[in-house]
Order: C-alpha cells, then sequence, then structure tokens
C-alpha cells in the first residue's frame, strides 16, 4: 500500500484566498484524522471522521475551517478565507482503529502570504 | 480527557550513548500509549506502542518503552544511538474502548540530536 497520500506537498497563497488541501486514507481504513502542526501549539487535531461521518470537529478553529468525506478514500479540508495565522503544517492519518494506531501522510505545508 | 507531558523539549545525547525520552500522561479512564517518530520533513511514523500484557514493549529500530501504571508515564528507551536516530520524537495517547474515542492527543514533541 502507498500510505495515505496528501496533496499538494506545499501550498503558497495570499492572504483571502481559498485553500484546500487533499488526503487519499490507506485502503480499508474507516478513520480519517485532520492535525495541524505549529510550532506554537504543536500537533492538534481539527477533526476526525468514522466511516465518512464527522465525530469530533471541536479542533476546528473557526468557520473559516471546513472538511468533508464524501468517500472512504478522499477527503478534503478546506480553507476560506486564508490567513497568514493559518500557516503551518497539516497532516492527515488513517486508521482501522484505536489500538492499531494512526498511519500519517507526508503532510502539506502551507503558506499564507 | 487525557494529556501527555514530554518533560523535555530538546536531549543531545553523543552516538553510540543510551538515551531516554520521558512521557508522562493524565487521564481519568483507561489508554493505549504510543510512541511517534518525526525524520525533519515527514510525517509521524508509529515507532510502538502499549495496549496492555507486558509493560515493556519493542518497537521498531531498536527502540523500547516501559509503562508504569502508578507514574503514569510511558518512558522511550534506546541502549544505543545512532546519527540516524536524530528527529522529533512524540508520545501520543488515545482512550481505551468506546465509539469515537480513537483521537490521539499528542505531546509537545522531544527533539533527539545525536552529536558524532
Amino acid at each position: 500500500d502507498a500510505g495515505v497520500i496528501q496533496s499538494p506537498r506545499h501550498e503558497v497563497t495570499e492572504m483571502g484566498q481559498e485553500v484546500t488541501l487533499r488526503c487519499k486514507p490507506i485502503s480499508g481504513h474507516n478513520s480519517l484524522f485532520w492535525y495541524r502542526q505549529t510550532m506554537m501549539r504543536g500537533l492538534e487535531l481539527l477533526i476526525y471522521f468514522n466511516n465518512n461521518v464527522p465525530i469530533d470537529d471541536s479542533g476546528m478553529p473557526e468557520d473559516r475551517f471546513s472538511a468533508k468525506m464524501p468517500n472512504a478514500s478522499f477527503s478534503t479540508l478546506k480553507i476560506q478565507p486564508s490567513e497568514p495565522r493559518d500557516s503551518a503544517v497539516y497532516f492527515c492519518a488513517s486508521s482501522l482503529g484505536s489500538p492499531v494506531g494512526a498511519f500519517f501522510g507526508q503532510g502539506t505545508r502551507l503558506t499564507v502570504v | 480527557a487525557q494529556s501527555v507531558t514530554q518533560l523535555d523539549s530538546q536531549v543531545p545525547v553523543f552516538e553510540e550513548a543510551p538515551v531516554e525520552l520521558r512521557c508522562n500522561y493524565s487521564s481519568s479512564v483507561s489508554v493505549y500509549l504510543f510512541w511517534y517518530v518525526q525524520y525533519p520533513n515527514q510525517g509521524l511514523q508509529l515507532l510502538l506502542k502499549y495496549l496492555s500484557g507486558s509493560t515493556l514493549v519493542k518497537g521498531i529500530n531498536g527502540f523500547e518503552a516501559e509503562f508504569n501504571k502508578s507514574q503514569t508515564s510511558f518512558h522511550l528507551r534506546k541502549p544505543s544511538v545512532h546519527i540516524s536516530d536524530t528527529a522529533e520524537y512524540f508520545c501520543a495517547v488515545t482512550q481505551r474502548g468506546g465509539f469515537g474515542n480513537e483521537k490521539l492527543t499528542f505531546g509537545t514533541g522531544t527533539r533527539l540530536t545525536i552529536i558524532p
């Protein structure tokens, strides 16, 4: 298996623009997570899906952030409008269940100028 | 809710020396414990996990960790480090069982630097 695939790997955008990050989880995994990593706040869980249904979105910073999982093999995280403070590395991870642990993608480094 | 404390933000160690990275957790319920490693510009990779049974768990790359329930600790150790072990190491916890409890709560990470 190719692992969790995220695209793009790097994104530079101007403040106010819409940004869409994409994730393909490992085939057969039923849980998907979006994390954000910054120097100041470390790794934060943004949202967690189970069987394509959002279970916990309490980490989503504000209404500018939205996430979807239209099917078991694809998820998106959208930021509209983007702001400089959204600059971070965004990770997608998938899992077969709690005891197994999550498998992470390579991340998308987002820079908002 | 759970929380994880990694007591050392940076640990420099000479090559071939032993290392211990400390992790303490707090939780009102039973948990599963994990250690992840992040190499520069990479995602996180699972090193090892404690689910139940023997309190000493072995992982990849020669790492091991010991679960201590009374001290709520899960310290990571390696008897002899190599240059390639230079990376950031994250301790994480997740609640046992129940629906919707799969999310990992991470510590702030420990940057391990191996000195030649």
